[in-house]
């Protein structure tokens, strides 16, 4: 079984609009952490958010905010405001656990066009 | 914040020649590093983990003798990938841990694309 979900493999928004891209995980872990990374063209993955499974707050880092669902095993992406330079894929990754020495599983990523 | 380096950013070699992908912690020590691997239009899919001191640790169906992974210290790990073929052409991306608890104890470098002819 997955352990990252994605379902949205392409997304379109137009300028200024706020978006949001969807994740789900699968893990019995009760320790865990969800990523939020943006890879543009260029290949490099960009650390964009993170949220860690006992964080009782949504976390939020500028434009972007985590919507973190618990119960429903759910870490969607929002992006308000968005950009010509949003245009990238997103991936949604998870560790599982509480230490740097555990990698991280991707999902399969989802690719936002902004239009202007 | 924390930077890891890899190097050559850009690779082309000839099919049956290694080639050596170095990727480096700039401004911590890494106990821990990770191999991904990317085909187009595709995800990050992990190779190995490299430990400092010791073994890496291969993921299934990965080729230990085809990729070799070398932990020599705590601000480098090396990726050889031995006898390349056309099928070895991929996005190679590594990734240095930090032990923490901070949020972020993964940083990624900016990857290694190889192509093989």
């Amino acid at each position: 079984a997955q352990k990252i979900t994605q379902t949205q493999p392409g997304m379109f928004v137009q300028e200024k609009e706020a978006v949001t891209l969807d994740c789900t995980y699968d893990t019995s872990d009760p320790s865990y952490g969800l990523f939020w990374y943006k890879q543009p063209s260029s290949g490099e993955m960009i650390f964009l958010i993170y949220q860690g499974s006992y964080d009782q707050q949504n976390a939020t880092e500028g434009r972007y905010s985590l919507n973190f669902q618990k119960a429903r095993k759910s870490a969607n992406l929002v992006i308000s405001a968005s950009q010509l330079g949003d245009s990238a894929m997103y991936f949604c990754a998870m560790r599982e656990g509480y230490t740097g020495n555990t990698p991280l599983v991707f999902g399969k990523g989802t690719r936002l066009s902004v239009i202007a | 914040g924390a930077v890891v380096s890899q190097h050559p950013s850009r690779v082309i070699c000839k099919s049956g020649t290694s080639v050596k992908i170095e990727c480096r912690s700039l401004d911590f020590q890494a106990t821990t590093m990770f191999w991904y691997r990317q085909f187009p239009k595709k995800s990050l899919m992990l190779m190995a983990t490299s430990n400092e001191g010791s073994k890496a640790t291969y993921e299934q169906g990965v080729e230990k003798d085809k990729f070799l992974i070398n932990h020599a210290s705590l601000t480098l790990s090396t990726l050889t990938v031995t006898s390349a073929h056309p099928e070895d052409s991929s996005f190679y991306i590594c990734s240095a841990s930090r032990e923490s608890r901070y949020q972020e104890t993964q940083y990624f470098g900016p990857g290694t694309r190889l192509l093989v002819l």
